[in-house]
């Protein structure tokens, strides 16, 4: 099984700033089957990403995926008020689609 | 607009049994690949299976800590999916959500429930 590593556990910013989210996975994950999702207190985790760098429908340019084989990146370019959350990225190219522990992006 | 509600969570004692029901609309059920998720308390998800579409043969595939434990169902005439969860353990306890996976049941998931809660506990 894949195990995804997130850092930092929480990054503490300001709204405007730019916020970068770091995934290492334990192996490679295969042709870059990786996503990213964001979840705020109370309810479901939200698909931002997908294939590393995709987009879903109607999520803001200010998010971007970069990375591949074991390193991922998610880039918050200026932070608004509603992208406060924890933020999960998740493997989805083997057996078991394993989520990381997710990184809290709180405000400063 | 598609929904997913998740229903048929409680309160129950190890070794004991579950259901929970995921009640769909929105999208021609029959043609995508059904997930659930579950999560405890302050931790990350965990995908717990998934249920294939019938064009992809309405296979089920679970993750190791639930396998022969927990059963995926469907019923696409009413578009609904079920997970049945047996002998149940302190450590099953989390928000059980369904999710809609990829038509090829990537375990990529785009459309998630609000989620029931499951404790288990005497």
């Amino acid at each position: 099984e894949i195990v995804l590593t997130q850092s930092p556990g929480t990054l503490s910013l300001s709204p405007g700033e730019r916020a970068t989210l770091s995934c290492r996975a334990s192996q490679s994950v295969t042709s870059g089957y990786l996503a990213w999702y964001q979840q705020k207190p109370g309810q479901a985790p939200r698909l931002l990403i997908y294939g590393a760098s995709s987009r879903v429908t109607g999520i803001p340019d200010r998010f971007s995926g970069s990375g591949s084989g074991t390193d991922f990146t998610l880039t918050i370019s200026r932070l608004e008020p509603e992208d406060f959350a924890v933020y999960y990225c998740q493997q989805y190219g083997s057996s078991f689609g394993s989520f990381g522990g997710g990184t809290k992006v709180e405000i400063k | 607009e598609v929904q997913l509600v998740e229903s048929g969570g409680g309160l129950v004692q190890p070794g004991r049994s579950l259901r929970l029901s995921c009640t769909t609309s929105g999208f021609t059920f029959g043609d995508y690949a059904m997930s659930w998720v579950r999560q405890a308390p302050g931790k990350g998800p965990e995908w717990v299976g998934f249920i294939r579409s019938k064009p992809y043969g309405g296979t089920t595939e679970y993750a190791a800590s639930v396998k022969g434990r927990f059963t995926i169902s469907r019923d696409d005439s009413e578009s609904i999916a079920y997970l049945q969860m047996n002998s149940l353990k302190t450590e099953d306890t989390a928000v059980y959500y369904c999710t809609r996976d990829t038509v090829v049941g990537a375990k990529r998931f785009d459309y998630w429930g609000q989620g029931t809660l499951v404790t288990v506990s005497s």
